[in-house]
Parts: structure tokens; C-alpha cells; sequence
């Protein structure tokens, strides 16, 4: 079962525009991570944050978690066309041992 | 560093036939993860290995069976494959200091049963 949902599934933006992703999951975590993918390549992990975290940066990524709504955003300023791909939350529950995947948000980013 | 390494990069294999995908990390961590990835369902477990000698079921593991030959290495077996099967393989590790570090992803398995 999944449990991170991202919403949209699909973005289209243009170069220089800011593209916002949110997550949203069920249980409890003890942390958040979000990770992308580009077409047909392994995932690369982007960043994470900590259940008693509320925002962290990572140059142009922001990623804010709102554990009393259970969902995080990620946003990414003044995108380029190399951040065409697809973005996944992903969620470690708090007392469990494995990191679960959300179905990903398809980001296109054109000139 | 290679970081984490998969092979066959691509493979077909008829319904019945059996095949092993192949995976090493060379970042010394503990623990190593199979995943699949499927037309919108994101990335689902099939297997992990928590440390050298010890593997876990993830939640798809039927039709799979694991070794984590050392370290390095965590492979990935098909028995009898199925249509069912056909998918993209992800190996992943982590963790050098604890489970809930990030997870550093191989390029993938490309595999059809016919």
C-alpha cells in the first residue's frame, strides 16, 4: 500500500517558473525524504527532513513538513529545463523499517 | 566509486524461464533494498537486507527470492517468471550510520516475460 500520495501527478511549467509538489501521507514518520527520477535512470535522493523539522533548503529546492496535516511540499525555484523529471515523497513510519514510496509528480519544465 | 551497480541492464525471458539480477554497492553500507517500479505505483519492496546475513520481506516478495552474498552484494532471483514480472528492477542501499538514511539507487532492470 502506498503510503505518500503526491499531488499533482503532472506539471507543466515554464523555465524560470516555480513548481510546487505536496505529499501527503497516513501514519506517523520519522522522516520524509524526497527523491528524482529522470526517464528511464535510477532515483537520486534530494533531501530529507526530520519529523521534529518544519522546513529545510537545499539550494534551489524548499521542502516544508506539516506533521499535524501529515504532508510535506517541495518546491523548486526558478526551474530549468534539467529539472524535467519525476519527483517522489517517500516516508519512513515511526517504528517501522522501510521507506515507502509515493506514485511520484511528472514535472516538465519547458523553454 | 561506481555507487550501485545493476546487471543486465535489459533482459526478456519467457514465461517459466529463470534468471538472477545482480547487484553491488561499493559505499560500504549495511543495508541493501529491491524494489520494482510499475506505470503508476511508484517504487514497491520486494526484499531487504538489513545487514550482511540477514534479508527481510518487503511488499511484493512471492515469485522472488534474495541472497545478500556479502556485503557488497545483494542479488535478486526469479524462479519461474511470470507476465506478472515484468517490470523495472531498482537495487538500492544504505546506511553507514543508521536505517533511516537515504537511499542511493542503481540504474535499473529492464525486464519482459513473454
Amino acid at each position: 500500500s502506498q503510503q505518500g500520495e503526491e499531488d499533482p501527478q503532472a506539471l507543466s511549467i515554464q523555465e524560470g517558473e516555480n513548481a510546487t509538489m505536496n505529499c501527503s501521507y497516513k501514519t506517523s514518520i520519522n522522516n520524509l525524504q524526497w527523491y528524482r527520477q529522470n526517464s528511464g535512470r535510477g532515483l537520486v535522493h534530494l533531501i530529507l527532513i526530520r519529523s521534529n523539522e518544519r522546513e529545510k533548503h537545499s539550494g534551489r529546492l524548499r521542502v516544508t513538513l506539516d506533521t499535524s496535516k501529515k504532508s510535506s511540499s517541495l518546491l523548486i525555484t526558478a526551474s530549468r529545463a534539467a529539472d524535467t523529471a519525476s519527483y517522489f515523497c517517500a516516508t519512513f513510519p515511526g517504528g517501522g523499517n522501510k521507506l515507502t514510496f509515493g506514485t511520484g509528480t511528472q514535472l516538465k519544465v519547458e523553454l | 566509486n561506481a555507487g550501485v551497480t545493476q546487471t543486465p541492464k535489459f533482459q526478456v525471458l519467457k514465461t517459466g524461464q529463470s534468471m538472477t539480477l545482480q547487484c553491488a554497492q561499493d559505499m560500504n553500507h549495511n543495508s541493501m533494498y529491491w524494489y520494482r517500479q510499475d506505470p503508476g505505483m511508484g517504487l514497491r519492496l520486494i526484499y531487504y537486507s538489513a545487514s550482511e546475513g540477514t534479508t527481510d520481506k518487503g511488499e511484493v516478495p512471492n515469485g522472488y527470492n534474495v541472497s545478500r552474498l556479502n556485503k557488497r552484494e545483494f542479488s535478486l532471483r526469479l524462479e519461474s517468471a511470470a507476465p506478472s514480472q515484468t517490470s523495472v528492477y531498482f537495487c538500492a542501499s544504505s546506511g553507514t550510520s543508521g536505517r533511516f538514511d537515504e537511499q542511493f539507487f542503481g540504474p535499473g532492470t529492464r525486464l519482459t516475460v513473454l
